[in-house]
C-alpha cells in the first residue's frame, strides 16, 4: 500500500461525457502528479501540482484539466470523452517538487469509454 | 523532446538465468530511476540514479547509470517467479519534464 488513493477504482461511460478522478497524496506529500497509461503509449505524464501550484505540464490534452485543493487532494477533470481516452490513470505523490523526488503511485483508476 | 528507449520490449526466461535490460536516451538526465508494475498496480520505484557511473546494488539486482548519463541498465541475477512484471525506467533532462521509458515486460517461468 503506497498510501495514495484514487478513486474510483473503475468507471465506465459514453463517448461526449465528462468524469472526475480522485486523487489524495500520501500524508505529508505536497506534489501530485497524474498520468495516463494506455497499451500502446505507455504512461504518459499530464500534469503535476505543487502545494495547489501548477508545476509541470506534459501531454495533456485540452479536453483535460486538473486542480490539487487546499487539503492537497487533487481532481482530474476529462471532458468530452473519446474512446481513445479508454486507460489506466494513475496519480503519484511526493514529498518534494522534482524530478527525482520518488513518487509513489496510485492503484490506478480504469476508465473505459464505450 | 526527450525520449527514453527500453529493450528487449518482452523477455521471457527460466527460474535462475540472469538477466540484463536496458534504457537508452539521446538524452542527457539529470537522474534515472526504474520502476517495477505488477498487473492492476501502480509502479513501484526500485531505485534511482544520479550520478555517472553510478552502480546500485538491491539484493539480486544492480543498477548502472551510465558514464555521460544517457543510458541505464537493469541486471537480474538469478531471476525469480517473483520477478515477473514490467521494468519501467524514467527520469528528467535539466529543465524537462518526467518520462518514462514503454517497458520491459520480463516473465520468469518456474
Amino acid at each position: 500500500d503506497s498510501g495514495v488513493t484514487q478513486t474510483p477504482k473503475h468507471l465506465i461511460t459514453a463517448t461526449g461525457q465528462r468524469v472526475t478522478l480522485r486523487c489524495s497524496p500520501r500524508s505529508g506529500d505536497l506534489s501530485v502528479y497524474w498520468y495516463q497509461q494506455s497499451l500502446d503509449q505507455g504512461l504518459q505524464f499530464l500534469i503535476q501540482y505543487y502545494n495547489g501550484e501548477e508545476r509541470a505540464k506534459g501531454n495533456i490534452l485540452e479536453r483535460f484539466s486538473a486542480q490539487q485543493f487546499p487539503d492537497l487532494h487533487s481532481e482530474l477533470n476529462l471532458s468530452s470523452l473519446e474512446l481513445g481516452d479508454s486507460a489506466l490513470y494513475f496519480c503519484a505523490s511526493s514529498a518534494g517538487q522534482g524530478a527525482s523526488d520518488e513518487q509513489f503511485f496510485g492503484p490506478g483508476t480504469r476508465l473505459t469509454v464505450l | 523532446t526527450q525520449l527514453l528507449e527500453q529493450s528487449p520490449q518482452f523477455l521471457s526466461i527460466q527460474e535462475g538465468e540472469n538477466l540484463t535490460v536496458y534504457c537508452n536516451s539521446s538524452s542527457v538526465f539529470s537522474s534515472l530511476q526504474w520502476y517495477r508494475q505488477e498487473p492492476g498496480e501502480g509502479p513501484v520505484l526500485l531505485v534511482t540514479v544520479v550520478t555517472g557511473g553510478e552502480v546500485k546494488k538491491l539484493k539480486r539486482l544492480t543498477f548502472q547509470f551510465g558514464d555521460a548519463r544517457k543510458d541505464s541498465s537493469l541486471h537480474i541475477t538469478a531471476a525469480q517467479p517473483g520477478d515477473t512484471g514490467l521494468y519501467l525506467c524514467a527520469g528528467a533532462g535539466y529543465g524537462q519534464n518526467f518520462v518514462f521509458g514503454p517497458g520491459t515486460r520480463l516473465s520468469v517461468l518456474p
